[in-house]
C-alpha cells in the first residue's frame, strides 16, 4: 500500500536555529513528490515539486531535496513567519490522478 | 485574479440534513478534488473529476456525493449518510500536464 510519513508531528524552534523535516514515501512507483505550506483555517498552498532523486528545489529560507525513500524540507535561520503546517504529498504510476498526503509537520517558531 | 472560491468558509447541519459545499474555478483547470481534512490528519480524497460528467470514488467517498455539469464547478452535497462529517473540506484543482494541485480557501462543516 503506498505510503507516506512525516516526522516529526511537531516542532518548536527559535528564531534562526535551522532544522529539517522529514517526509518518508513507500510507493510502488513515484511521480512525483510535492510540498505544501498551509496556514490555520486555510488551504494549502504550494512550494515545490521533486522528480528524481538527487532533485533540490529552493525558495528563500526554505530548500527540498529527495533521495529514493524520503524527502527533506531544510529550514535556514527561520522566523516567526514560518510557523505554519508542512505538507508533504506523493503522485503514483499507479494511479496517477491520486494524489496521498501525509499527515504534516506543525512548525512553531518562537521569536 | 484566477483561483478555486469555496463557499461558505463556515456552515452548520443539523441531523438528518443534506448540505452542499460549493466550488467554482476559473483557472481552466479540467481535474478537480474534494478532501476531507481532521486535525493532526493529512488530506483524504473523497471524490474526483478528471472532465466533465465525469467523477471518481477517492478513498472516502461513503456518505459523499458530487456532480461535475461544467467545467468550473464540481459541488460536494454531505448526505445524512454520512455520521461524522465535522471537519474542513478542501477543494482543489490541477490543469492537464501539471502534477500540483491549487487549493481554495477551505470549509468548516460542523454538526449542531
Amino acid at each position: 500500500e503506498d505510503q507516506v510519513t512525516q516526522s516529526p508531528e511537531a516542532l518548536r524552534l527559535q528564531e534562526g536555529e535551522s532544522s529539517s523535516l522529514n517526509c518518508s514515501y513507500t510507493v510502488s512507483g513515484l511521480r512525483g513528490l510535492f510540498w505544501y505550506r498551509q496556514d490555520p483555517g486555510k488551504g494549502p498552498e504550494f512550494l515545490f515539486t521533486l522528480y528524481s532523486a538527487g532533485e533540490e528545489k529552493e525558495k528563500e529560507r526554505l530548500k527540498a531535496t529527495l533521495t529514493k525513500k524520503e524527502s527533506f524540507l531544510h529550514i535556514t535561520a527561520p522566523k516567526p513567519e514560518d510557523s505554519a503546517t508542512y505538507l508533504c504529498a506523493v503522485r503514483v504510476y499507479s494511479s496517477a490522478s491520486k494524489i496521498i498526503f501525509g499527515s504534516g509537520t506543525r512548525l512553531s517558531i518562537r521569536p | 485574479d484566477g483561483g478555486i472560491t469555496q463557499s461558505p468558509k463556515y456552515l452548520f447541519r443539523k441531523e438528518g440534513q443534506n448540505v452542499t459545499l460549493s466550488c467554482e474555478q476559473n483557472l481552466n483547470h479540467d481535474a478537480m478534488y474534494w478532501y476531507r481534512q481532521d486535525p493532526g490528519q493529512g488530506l483524504r480524497l473523497i471524490y474526483y473529476s478528471q472532465i466533465v460528467n465525469d467523477f471518481q470514488k477517492g478513498d472516502i467517498a461513503e456518505g459523499y456525493s458530487v456532480s461535475r455539469e461544467k467545467k468550473e464547478s464540481f459541488p460536494l452535497t454531505v448526505t445524512s449518510a454520512q455520521k461524522n462529517p465535522t471537519a474542513f473540506y478542501l477543494c482543489a484543482s490541477s490543469s492537464q500536464g501539471e502534477e500540483k494541485l491549487f487549493f481554495g480557501s477551505g470549509t468548516q462543516l460542523s454538526v449542531l
